[in-house]
């Protein structure tokens, strides 16, 4: 039962414009989000929050859209850039301590 | 500062070898320890979390254990691989306080 979804395993988009990633889950116990960017061969390193209280968070060129009642996130990055290209894992909690991941979407930012 | 240690970064093993890969963070105490499993072309399968030493809760049946001997060392093992564990494995740490986890760099683990 894969209780948070990314449903698109890849995107591509032009350096400059906006890349938009999307999450869905089915828990609605869940109340707080999480995206985490990760490179080959490496740990994914943490990107951005929200806790459930609010419906938008943002962190420069990054902010995260929560939904409650569509049960669905997203991860706006403006304006995109090759570094960004990576893959993107969105995930969530409802118990203390435990996140449950999303399968990913790999993001190729072309020049 | 925290930082998480995590060794040998590629391993290639036989089935039916056993395994060990170990984990271990600096900088704090007492922290929730983590490994999450990501096979190939899948998410972050979480299999084992720790909040104490010699507290473990498996998330999935599986070939796998883990041990927790020292406050900040975290043991991922097994007796006798499948081919089915090949994967990519991360450790992974938290202070408790909120959700975010911090990653270790990985283990690439072929099992042949």
């Amino acid at each position: 039962d894969q209780q948070v979804k990314q449903n698109s395993p890849s995107l591509s988009v032009q350096e400059g414009r906006i890349s938009i990633l999307n999450c869905d889950y089915t828990n609605s116990m869940f109340d707080y989000f999480l995206w985490y960017k990760k490179y080959p061969a490496e740990g994914p390193t943490f990107l951005i929050s929200i806790s459930s209280i609010k419906d938008k968070n943002e962190d420069g060129r990054f902010t995260v859209f929560l939904n409650k009642s569509a049960k669905h996130l997203s991860l706006h990055i403006v304006p995109s850039q090759p570094g960004d290209s990576a893959v993107y894992f969105c995930a969530a909690s409802g118990v203390r301590g435990k996140l449950i991941f999303g399968q990913g979407t790999e993001l190729s930012v072309k020049p | 500062s925290q930082t998480i240690h995590q060794w040998p970064a590629t391993l290639v093993q036989p089935v039916g070898s056993p395994l060990s890969l170990e984990c271990t963070v600096e900088g704090t105490s007492n922290p929730n320890l983590y490994w999450y499993r990501q096979a190939a072309g899948r998410g972050l399968q979480l299999l084992f979390y720790s909040v104490g030493i010699g507290q473990i809760s498996s998330e999935v049946p599986q070939n796998l254990s883990a041990s927790r001997p020292q406050d900040r060392q975290f043991i991922l093992s097994s007796k006798k691989l499948l081919l089915s564990d090949s994967g990519f494995y991360l450790c992974a740490w938290s202070d408790g306080t909120d959700e975010k986890l911090f990653f270790g760099s990985g283990t690439q683990l072929s099992v042949l």
